[in-house]
């Protein structure tokens, strides 16, 4: 599975919207990019994936750039209850449910 | 439609014995991953099973095994515990394996 870089803490303002990168600059054709977080002592929640074109759903959008080397997770109105460790992971979505975490980005969403 | 059930949510073991966690998978999941998350290390693949078989499997030592049931229930047992063992262990669940993985709540688990 490809490697992925993020920012080890990002600030939001409340209402604002979070825009969270990721750099996945090996990715190979084949490997989607999946978003989950995870808040405090809580089991990770899945958020969105996507392999090259944008997506979007009740949660959040996902930008994948053209070369798809990096993409931007958007919370659009962020508020205290986003605030999480955010991981980026890219995979084979045929094969298996292996994931490969890696730090993440915490996320404040301040008042 | 009910989450990813893991039991206990807590547990207390010496070291030196044996655990036996469960997982229950939403209804309809057929692939159940486990999942090790501590402050050093983070969250860790252990592995995944499929229709009762070991499909993939992370780099942890023979002393953490698991099996599948054929309802998709899943348990993972870790043999002669160490104080490192101390985690909080993860399910996911999903349909196909192919497919996003939900999560339960976990199992904290402290060795003493």
């Amino acid at each position: 599975d490809a490697k992925t870089t993020q920012p080890t803490s990002m600030d939001c303002a409340e209402g604002r919207a979070a825009n969270l990168p990721c750099n996945h600059s090996t990715i190979s054709g084949n490997e989607y990019v999946y978003w989950y977080r995870q808040i405090h002592s809580q089991g990770p929640q899945y958020i969105i994936h996507g392999l090259k074109n944008n997506e979007t759903n009740e949660m959040a959008s996902l930008i994948i750039t053209e070369d798809r080397k990096s993409s931007t997770l958007i919370l659009p109105h962020a508020t205290l209850r986003d605030t999480a460790v955010y991981y980026c992971i890219v995979r084979v979505r045929g094969e298996g449910n292996k994931l490969v975490f890696g730090a993440g980005t915490i996320l404040r969403v301040k008042s | 439609k009910a989450g990813v059930t893991q039991t206990p949510r807590y547990l207390i073991k010496t070291r030196g014995q044996q655990v036996t966690l469960s997982c229950s998978p939403i209804s309809g999941h057929r692939s159940v991953s486990w999942y090790q998350q501590t402050p050093g290390q983070g969250l860790q693949f252990l592995f995944e099973y499929f229709s009762e078989t070991q499909r993939n499997k992370g780099n942890f030592p023979g002393r953490f095994s698991g099996r599948q049931f054929s309802n998709s229930r899943s348990e993972m047992n870790v043999s002669t515990l160490e104080l490192g063992d101390s985690a909080l262990y993860l399910c996911a669940s999903s349909m196909t394996g192919f497919t996003e993985a939900f999560f339960g709540q976990g199992t904290r688990l402290t060795v003493v």
